[in-house]
């Protein structure tokens, strides 16, 4: 069965960077565009970019560009989203979704979510 | 940047009351690139709709979507208990964004 699982819980300080990964399995890895997904506090979902597994291109939201990188792994089918100059306003919930590649679909499978807390 | 406003931001309902949740865009979305998803509190948000009005795999068919252009709906006819919960419009045909999300709780 499909599956998006991601790395555990992060505590970082104002300044540092995070790394979340996300792992796929349950399907042919580089057939779906991976997504980058946040969910602050009690606040709605804001897409931050997107990563195409089999050609490594990525596209980011204009407001994390400069800041956020994500790559892949294709022997382990594993992406990662590393955002970078964190401050308090990042305190939020990752998510990771998978998005079929020219299908138009919509996200049809989710990780479980990563709470990343940005604290001094 | 297409913003998407949604309305109502809470809905108040009854098991077995329809519902009707809207979703407008700032401009076209281009080819209904619209979906719709249902989140439960401490849950990841699920696909219910794709392209404006179809169903996502497993969806009960008491969800339903319409729209094009720049006004959008998401219709639940007869509401269950699992249906109580936050749901997000999101357009994908220029780049991605998300609506704000309307509440739907019982009265």
């Amino acid at each position: 069965q499909v599956q998006l699982v991601q790395s555990g819980a992060e505590v970082k300080k104002p300044g540092a960077s995070v790394k979340v990964f996300c792992k796929a399995s349950g399907y042919t890895f580089t057939n779906y565009y991976i997504h980058w997904v946040r969910q602050a506090p009690g606040q709605g979902l804001e897409w931050m970019g997107i990563i195409n597994p089999k050609i490594l291109s990525t596209g980011y939201a204009q407001k994390f560009q400069g800041r956020i990188t994500m790559t892949r792994d294709t022997s382990t089918s594993t992406v990662s989203m590393e955002l970078s100059s964190l401050r308090s306003e990042d305190t939020a919930v990752y998510y990771c979704a998978r998005d079929e590649i020219g299908g138009q679909r919509g996200f049809d499978y989710w990780g479980q979510g990563t709470l990343v807390t940005v604290s001094s | 940047e297409i913003v998407l406003t949604q309305s109502p931001g809470t809905l108040s309902l009854s098991p077995g009351e329809g519902a009707t949740l809207s979703c407008r865009a700032s401009q076209s979305v281009s080819s209904s690139f619209l979906a719709w998803y249902q989140q439960k509190p401490g849950q990841a948000p699920r696909l219910l709709i794709y392209g404006a009005s179809t169903r996502a795999t497993g969806i009960p068919d008491r969800f339903s979507g319409s729209g094009s252009g720049t006004d959008f709906t998401l219709t639940i006819s007869r509401l269950e208990p699992e249906d109580f919960a936050v749901y997000y419009c999101q357009q994908y045909g220029s780049s991605h964004t998300f609506g704000q999300g309307t509440k739907l709780e019982i009265k």
